[in-house]
Order: C-alpha cells, then structure tokens, then sequence
C-alpha cells in the first residue's frame, strides 16, 4: 500500500464550479500535512498546509480527520487558473512522502 | 532573487558519463533534499542533509553521492549514468527544528535526459 495514496484524475470541470480532492495516508505517527500545486513542466509550490482544525485560505478549504488518516482539499468558484496537479504532502521529521497526485483541467 | 537554484535546468548526456548538479538556497534554511521525479510524475525523496550532515538516505544506488560544502549549497554527483536516471530532480529547502509544519522550498528542476 503507498504512504500516500490519492485518485489521479484528472477531474474536468468547468469555471466556477466546486472541486474537492480527496488523501488517504498509511503511517498514523505522520506530523505535517500539506497540499502542493505543480503545474506542467515546473516545480511543486506549497499551496497551504493542512491543520487539525481545518483551515481556509480564500477559495481554498483543507480539512484534516487525523481518526481516519484522511485529507481533504475544496476548490470553490474554480478558475482557468487554477489547472494543475494537485499533491498530497504527508511529514514526519523533515521527512515529506508526496502523493502521485490529482489533475485539475477547468475549462472555460 | 531567486530563493532556490539549481543548475543546470537541462542536461543531456549518454550512458555511461559521469555528471553532476549542483543547488543552492539563500532563504537561510539549515536543511536541503533531493528528489526525484519520474516519467510518472511520483516525487520521491532522495536525500537530506541538515547543516552539512546527511540525515535522510533513502534507498539510492551508490552512483549518486550528494555533498554539501555549506548549509546553503547541496550538490548531487551522479557515476556511471543509466537510462533509468532520466528523469527531473529537484532540489529543496526548508527550515527545521521550529515546529513540525515546515514546508519545503523547490528549485525548478533539472531535467536529465540519458541518450
């Protein structure tokens, strides 16, 4: 079983529209979560981190449910902009386990 | 200003040579990494070093060997290049010892292509 496991997609989805990914990870002493956005042919970026108590940052809303090893990332209004794979980050120490990741297509 | 660099971004050489890729970061962090990144597209953690010492070795052939002069700079050497190593690595950064929830800083990549 991988570490991190996520559906890869893609998911095609039209502007405005609502899109949620989901995470599943394996080692319950995992510490830090993250989700990254890579877009095609370039590195990964942090997008934002993930905390116990869930948190937003604008459009975004991640959610963390620690019982069932479990991550959440919600994408409300979708834009063009927002194409991309979106990455799965569990940590333990500074050790980062990325997931192989999910793809976003918003079409116009 | 660039935050983490590496280079070269492209390079392209045959079987059998020996290469190497160098990184650095100026955003002061005392840990750097390599990663991996297949055709794919899994990123997988190569190695880590913390202020100079290797903490992280995960399970790589012995052709690459990782050095870091300094906590900024984390260079990778790779002997001996095989088909198997095309691929894209990416250097990264971060700063531990603070907290758990430290996320890492990527370079931009350097795609290896083996002819």
């Amino acid at each position: 079983r991988k570490e991190v496991e996520q559906d890869p997609g893609p998911f095609n989805v039209p502007e405005g529209a609502t899109v949620a990914f989901n995470c599943t990870y394996s080692n319950s002493a995992s510490q830090s979560f993250f989700w990254y956005r890579q877009d095609c042919r370039k590195e990964p970026k942090l997008l934002m981190s993930v905390y116990s108590s869930g948190n937003e940052d604008g459009r975004f809303t991640a959610q963390l449910n620690r019982a069932s090893q479990y991550i959440s990332l919600l994408i409300r209004d979708s834009k063009l902009s927002d194409s991309a794979t979106y990455l799965c980050v569990v940590g333990r120490g500074d050790k980062l386990t990325f997931g192989t990741g999910t793809r976003l297509a918003v079409r116009p | 200003d660039t935050a983490v660099s590496q280079t070269p971004k492209y390079l392209v050489t045959q079987m059998g040579n020996d290469k190497s890729i160098k990184c650095e970061q100026n955003l002061g962090h005392d840990t750097m990494y390599w990663y991996k990144q297949d055709s794919k597209k899994f990123l997988k953690i190569m190695f880590s070093y913390n202020n100079k010492e290797l903490i992280i070795n995960e399970t790589v052939p012995n052709r690459f060997s990782p050095k870091s002069p300094d906590k900024a700079h984390l260079n990778l050497h790779i002997n001996s290049l095989e088909l198997g190593d095309s691929a894209v690595y990416f250097c990264a950064s971060s700063q531990t010892g603070t907290g758990y929830n430290q996320p890492q800083h990527f370079g931009d990549g350097t795609r290896l292509s083996i002819l």
